[in-house]
């Protein structure tokens, strides 16, 4: 079964300071997609990010970029130039091609200190 | 169309009471699911619809829980003799017919359900 691991259960960061946020993950399967989705107090999850596996550059989106390793199962998430806006909980997730589900880690909260 | 929405926001029952949950997804999305998020724990899938098919149930989908999508547009979750363990926020989620093999999905705010 695929699982996702993220070991940090709360991370905080300084304004205008970058963070990385860690996420492992377990799987047999050699086409997948990864995620890290962003769900701000009392609002809706969004998607920050994606990665597709078969991919070997990292995606990156503005402030946001990943640190995908295959071989290792790690796929982070670095924020450069953190905002109070970014905080939040932060949502590392998996989903293979084949199947629709996605499976998501435990989350991250991530606290901006101004 | 301002995205995935969910009704209710906020229910509160007492246990044994039959809840039912609808979300409306974002127009002509074709894929529906619903997933389950208790505190401090991420989203679990609980079920996927593709049109008015469900295609797939998680183990968590006792037989208490049932999920309909008639007419291939909303969805209902319902929960039959409510136990405290299904307090949690329902998630619902939606992606639009499939582009080679990505969809993203799009969530809508949850109904946060609370059983005493």
């Amino acid at each position: 079964a695929q699982t996702v691991t993220q070991s940090q259960p709360e991370m905080s960061v300084q304004e205008a300071e970058t963070v990385t946020l860690s996420c492992t993950y377990d799987t047999s399967e050699s086409d997948y997609y990864l995620f890290w989705y962003k769900q701000p107090p009392s609002r809706q999850m969004i998607l920050v990010i994606r990665q597709e596996a078969y991919k070997q550059q990292n995606a990156t989106e503005n402030r946001f970029s990943v640190n995908f390793q295959k071989a290792a199962k790690s796929f982070s998430l670095k924020i450069s130039d953190s905002q109070l806006g970014d905080a939040a909980m932060y949502f590392c997730a998996y989903r293979t091609a084949q199947w629709g589900d996605m499976r998501f880690g435990a989350g991250t909260r991530l606290t901006v200190k101004p | 169309d301002t995205g995935v929405s969910q009704d209710p926001r906020h229910k509160i029952t007492k246990r044994g009471q039959n809840v039912t949950f609808r979300c409306d997804p974002i127009s002509e999305h074709n894929r529906l699911y619903w997933y389950r998020q208790t505190l401090g724990q991420g989203p679990e899938f609980l079920t996927y619809f593709q049109n008015e098919a469900q295609l797939e149930k998680s183990r968590l989908l006792s037989d208490r829980f049932s999920a309909e999508r008639p007419k291939g547009s909303f969805s209902t979750l319902e929960i039959q003799r409510t136990e405290q363990g299904d307090s949690a926020m329902y998630l619902c989620a939606s992606s639009p017919p499939q582009r080679g093999t990505y969809n993203e999905q799009f969530f809508g705010p949850g109904t946060r359900l609370t059983v005493l």
